[in-house]
């Protein structure tokens, strides 16, 4: 069966420094990932996916990540955060035999940018 | 703007009292999900839908019914809420199974 482990639960971090947030999976097959991120009273907004292709993967408010197969990880990353970046952030992983558009979803990581 | 709509977006009810969630989309999408996210545990499947009358269970479907009669709609309804029920819920959509989630506002219920 899938999983997804994001490895903290909350990571505060001053602003304009550089913020990682971990991310691991299982599966035996061929996986998706994916990073969304939560503001408050809101939905979840998708940040970057990975689905095949380059490992480095480029998404939006200059946030990347990096599908590293052998250690099953997909690491979320910034190197200059901003207030704004505060939100929640939710790792999540599908595959091929996906039914239904389902996606399983790590326990989240509560990113605080102080000033 | 393509967006999934969910309301209402605040619920309280008491045990018992039978509610329904309403979630609609406008992209024409194939694949609607809901889900419930509750603190320390991310989000987590309760039914999908596939296209017009094929729905089935995700992993937490208990006390929980759907409904797909039209493309654009998937209404969750809870026929007897109980307080391990109070969550916070989102509807999402999709073209197809490999494609990312479009995600509504969410609806936070609390069953007391």
């Amino acid at each position: 069966a899938q999983s997804v482990t994001q490895l903290d639960s909350q990571v505060p971090v001053f602003e304009e420094a550089p913020v990682e947030l971990r991310c691991n999976y299982s599966s035996s097959v061929s996986v998706y990932l994916f990073w969304y991120v939560q503001y408050p009273n809101q939905g979840l907004q998708l940040l970057l996916k990975y689905l095949s292709g380059s490992t480095l993967v480029k998404g939006i408010n200059g946030f990347e990540a990096e599908f590293n197969k052998s250690q099953t990880s997909f690491h979320l990353r910034k190197p200059s955060v901003h207030i704004s970046d505060t939100a929640e952030y939710f790792c999540a992983v599908s595959d091929e035999r996906n039914q239904g558009g389902k996606l399983i979803f790590g326990q989240g990581t509560e990113l605080s940018v102080k000033p | 703007e393509a967006q999934v709509t969910q309301n209402p977006r605040y619920l309280i009810t008491v045990t018992g009292k039978k509610l329904t969630v309403t979630c609609s989309q406008n992209m024409n999408h194939e694949y609607m999900s809901w889900y419930r996210q509750d603190p320390g545990l991310g989000l987590r499947q309760i039914y999908y839908s596939m296209n017009v009358e094929v729905t089935d269970k995700g992993d937490v479907p208990e006390g929980y019914k759907v409904s797909r009669k039209e493309k654009r709609n998937f209404p969750l309804i809870l026929e007897s809420p109980s307080p391990n029920q109070t969550s916070l819920y989102f509807c999402a959509s999709s073209i197809d199974r490999v494609v990312p989630l479009h995600f509504g506002n969410g609806t936070r219920l609390t069953v007391t």
